[in-house]
């Protein structure tokens, strides 16, 4: 099972409202990430976390809030987003050792829209 | 930084081979990765290479990796309607904390009949 499970698939918010993106996997990886992607770029890495702790913070504004609660569920709490912020928004996991392979699965993504 | 770079479009026949470069920053990258990515999908990981290799072989698909060069390639055998997405090359740095990738900028890949 190599399946990364991204909720919701869709979502539309206004500037004010207060939504969460959900993560999760079952593969045992130790390392989960958030990337942004806008239309016609490649993903950019967000944040990284290693065994539930947050260890690369890619200078994201705080309207940007992950959590970690344990090792299979990643979110991502959203609060006072802005209209440029809508994207399509990927979740990821891999191993978490350094030296080794540490390919990355992708879930399919939320595609965000803020009006 | 510099960007990992790719060309922006390739157009091939159904059942023509089809090969899309990369050329990227960071030669202390231990793993490079390809990724295909569908209309409104997520990323699919392809294949990688390890940096001390200078081939793999993976089915329809070969990897080319010239390291005095910094440059990557994908080599897609027979290639199929399906096989019609973007497809992202990317560099690794791995940290005590994970995997960070930076990705290619992107090669849309059009398959015609």
């Amino acid at each position: 099972d190599t399946e990364v499970t991204q909720t919701p698939k869709h979502l539309v918010m206004g500037m004010t409202n207060k939504k969460s993106l959900k993560c999760e996997q079952h593969m045992g990886h130790r390392a989960m990430y958030w990337y942004k992607q806008k239309a016609k770029k490649p993903p950019e890495l967000m944040f990284v976390y290693s065994y539930e702790k947050l260890s690369i913070n890619e200078s994201v504004p705080s309207r940007f809030s992950p959590e970690c609660p344990n090792s299979s569920l990643l979110n991502l709490h959203l609060h006072a987003l802005q209209p440029e912020d809508s994207a399509l928004y990927l979740c990821a996991s891999s191993q978490s050792q350094q030296g080794r392979n540490t390919e990355a699965f992708f879930g399919q993504g939320t595609r965000l829209t803020v009006v | 930084g510099e960007d990992v770079e790719q060309s922006l479009f390739l157009s091939v026949r159904e059942g023509d081979s089809s090969v899309i470069n990369c050329t990227y920053t960071d030669s202390s990258s231990t793993y490079l990765y390809w990724y295909k990515q569908e209309p409104g999908a997520g990323l699919q990981l392809l294949t990688y290479i390890f940096s001390n290799m200078d081939m793999k072989q993976d089915q329809r698909l070969t990897v080319l990796l010239n390291k005095k060069d910094k440059h990557l390639s994908l080599r897609i055998a027979d290639t199929q309607t399906g096989d019609s997405a973007i497809y992202f090359c990317a560099e690794s740095a791995v940290t005590g904390g994970g995997n960070k990738l930076t990705f290619g900028t992107g090669t849309q890949l059009k398959v015609e009949l």
